[in-house]
């Protein structure tokens, strides 16, 4: 059984701190990580993927991945009250047909 | 461009009775994946269609439902003999190609009372 883990939270951070959400995954024929941000009632909408290990950059995001410990993680800079939210980590695993596993989702509230 | 597009938007209907959920998948893209996402739970995959055939139908849960792509633009989703549990809300995706980003539509609550 291939597992994602996510801390449910919630987090809370204050308006300007960062917001430091982590995923763990079982499979170590994960191959792509992916950070969906889910507003309540809404759809999940792609924010961050990475299929390396390292870091990326993008804008206020930065995406970590660590294949050898089996986590990926996701860091929000200058948080903004429109980003409370539940995000979701996604893998996909090697052979799998590109579906998507997902976590539970970790609920994040910044407050102003 | 136009992005992922699902109709309705909410179904409610009664147990026992059939449904069908629409997906327009984003123009050109081959892949196309069902999800459903259950309060409170991230999505759970249902099936994935390359081009017009299912890749992968390993999430189906059981024969109720099924799924297809005859053209390998729109998907329909069928239920049948709906029963409580499959109330949920039912997520489209596509991607390019099956290799990349997934891109969700805005979902099909279903209610089944």
């Amino acid at each position: 059984q291939k597992e994602v883990e996510q801390n449910s939270g919630p987090l809370s951070v204050p308006e300007g701190a960062i917001a430091s959400l982590n995923c763990t995954y079982s499979d170590r024929g994960s191959q792509s990580f992916f950070w969906y941000r889910q507003y309540s009632g809404k759809s999940p909408e792609l924010i961050m993927f990475i299929y390396s290990n390292g870091d990326k950059e993008d804008g206020r995001f930065t995406a970590q991945l660590n294949k050898a410990s089996q986590y990926v993680s996701l860091l929000i800079r200058d948080s903004q009250p429109s980003d409370s939210a539940t995000y979701l980590c996604a893998v996909t695993y090697q052979g799998g047909s590109e579906k998507l596993v997902f976590g539970k989702g970790t609920k994040l509230t910044v407050n102003p | 461009g136009a992005g992922v597009s699902q109709t309705p938007s909410n179904k409610v209907t009664e147990k026992g009775k059939y449904v069908e959920l629409r997906c327009d998948p984003i123009s050109g893209h081959t892949a196309l994946y069902w999800y459903r996402q259950s309060l409170g739970q991230g999505p759970e995959f249902l099936i994935y269609f390359q081009g017009t055939g299912a890749a992968d139908d390993s999430g189906l849960p059981n024969d109720r439902f099924f799924a297809v792509r005859p053209e390998g633009s729109v998907s329909t989703l069928k239920i049948q003999r709906t029963e409580r549990g499959d109330s949920a809300v039912y997520l489209c995706a596509s991607s390019l190609d099956g290799t990349g980003e997934q891109y969700f539509g805005p979902g099909t609550r279903l209610t089944v009372t």
